[in-house]
């Protein structure tokens, strides 16, 4: 149980486009979900924490209008990086949770490479 | 502040050896701590967790005890195996919350 998936797992884009990325909770209902992004051989920058049908609440320094994040229902969150460019490639990785899966546990999704070119 | 410390990376060990990757980590309250695995190209899962002191998680042979005197969580396995190659993330998440903060990553290579 308690699988993420992710769409797409791959993407390349030409700079100056929008790209969306779809994270779904295939077995249960994510209250909570989370962007992060990581870079190569670095650990997971947490980007946003989504809750569904509320607004996302951003961390610092990342930009709420490059990167839209909404969380229509309990089982879809997306990630939109708008105007992509060059510096925002990268491995994106959403993860979900609910309360009773116990403090803290998250369930991660296997992550989406992006390439702007 | 919140935070957590892992050794540096890469550990490159041979088949069968014993490996320990070292986490300590920084609280107020009691954190649960969890350590996650990722495979190259994957995203990461969850491989074992302790919620209080002394709790003792374990998951395909690894163990991590939570040592609230020592403020760690070492990760340790009695005999790695090639498929055992991967990032290892110590992490904890505070007091009941969902925000977890995650250490470095470790690099794990197993030589057969």
């Amino acid at each position: 149980g308690a699988v993420v998936s992710q769409h797409p797992s791959r993407v390349i884009c030409k700079s100056g486009t929008s790209v969306k990325i779809e994270c779904r909770s295939l077995d249960f209902q994510a209250t909570t979900m989370f962007w992060y992004r990581q870079f190569p051989k670095q650990s997971l920058m947490l980007m946003a924490t989504s809750n569904e049908g509320s607004k996302a609440t951003y961390e610092q320094g990342v930009e709420k209008d490059k990167f839209l994040i909404n969380h229509a229902s309990l089982t879809l969150s997306t990630l939109t990086v708008t105007s992509a460019h060059p510096e925002d490639s990268s491995f994106y990785i959403c993860s979900a949770t609910t309360p009773y899966q116990g403090a803290g546990t998250q369930y991660f999704g296997p992550g989406t490479r992006l390439l702007v070119l | 502040g919140n935070s957590v410390t892992q050794m540096e990376g890469p550990v490159t060990l041979s088949e069968e050896a014993f490996l320990t990757i070292n986490c300590t980590y920084t609280a107020t309250g009691y954190p649960s701590l969890f350590w996650y695995v990722q495979y190259p190209g994957e995203g990461l899962q969850l491989l074992l967790k302790a919620t209080k002191a002394d709790d003792k998680g374990s998951n395909k042979g690894f163990e991590a005890t939570y040592r609230k005197e020592t403020t760690s969580f070492h990760l340790e396995k009695g005999s790695v195996q090639v498929s055992d190659s991967a990032v290892y993330f110590c992490a904890l998440a505070r007091d009941g919350g969902f925000k977890t903060i995650f250490g470095a990553g470790t690099r794990l290579f197993v030589k057969a």
